[in-house]
């Protein structure tokens, strides 16, 4: 069975810190891919980055950067220089690429970021 | 392009009635699926359609349904509605197994 965990529920920071969400995944599956996505008060998941198992290089894209390291099941997030709009609610997710998964996601927990000014 | 659009995004029903919610994919998504967000439960996955056929389901009760049409727009019903359904239901859209899903805004059910 797959899992996602996200440990930090709440993070709380001041602008122009750094911000670090963790994300541990479990699956049998060699083959999956793994998510982060952004859900603002509105209640939209916003896509935020898609990641497949066999490509381990590390992402920037703008103050956003993704760590996957599959030694230890992990898919960290990291916001640079945090703003007040990166306030929100973080979910990392899972899906399996077996034909039976279809496009399912399993979600953490999720983690509520606060940056306050 | 138009984004993922569910209706009615707010609704109040009386327990014991039931509810029909609805989603139209981004144009040319095929699959759509529908997921139950809830403080104590978090998001949990209810069920997928592609191609107006029912790929995945999710751990819930028979009382939740659903269906995709030949425009890939999707419906989920839950009937005899419990106060335990009072949740936000996140609909999202995606072209295809390996690809990422972009989701609604969602309708908020409270049932009463």
């Amino acid at each position: 069975a797959q899992k996602v965990t996200q440990a930090q529920t709440e993070i709380s920071v001041v602008e122009k810190e750094d911000v670090t969400l963790d994300c541990v995944y479990e699956t049998r599956d060699t083959t999956y891919y793994l998510f982060w996505y952004k859900q603002p008060p509105s209640g939209e998941l916003v896509f935020l980055i898609r990641r497949n198992s066999f490509d381990e290089q590390n992402e920037i894209s703008g103050r956003y950067s993704w760590n996957f390291q599959k030694s230890t099941s992990s898919f960290n997030f990291t916001i640079t220089a945090s703003q007040v709009v990166d306030s929100a609610v973080y979910f990392c997710a899972l899906s399996e690429a077996q034909e039976t998964s279809g496009s399912r996601l399993t979600f953490g927990e999720g983690t509520q970021l606060t940056v306050n000014p | 392009k138009a984004g993922v659009t569910q209706t009615p995004r707010y609704l109040i029903k009386t327990r014991g009635q039931q509810v029909t919610l609805s989603c139209s994919p981004i144009s040319g998504h095929r699959s759509v699926s529908w997921y139950q967000q809830t403080p104590g439960q978090g998001l949990q996955f209810l069920f997928e359609y592609f191609s107006e056929t029912q790929r995945n389901k999710g751990n819930f009760p028979g009382r939740f349904s659903g269906r995709q049409f030949s425009n890939s727009r999707s419906e989920m019903n839950v009937s005899t509605l419990e106060l335990g359904d009072s949740a936000l239901y996140l609909c999202a859209s995606s072209l295809g197994r390996r690809a990422e899903a972009f989701f609604g805004q969602g309708t908020r059910l409270t049932v009463v």
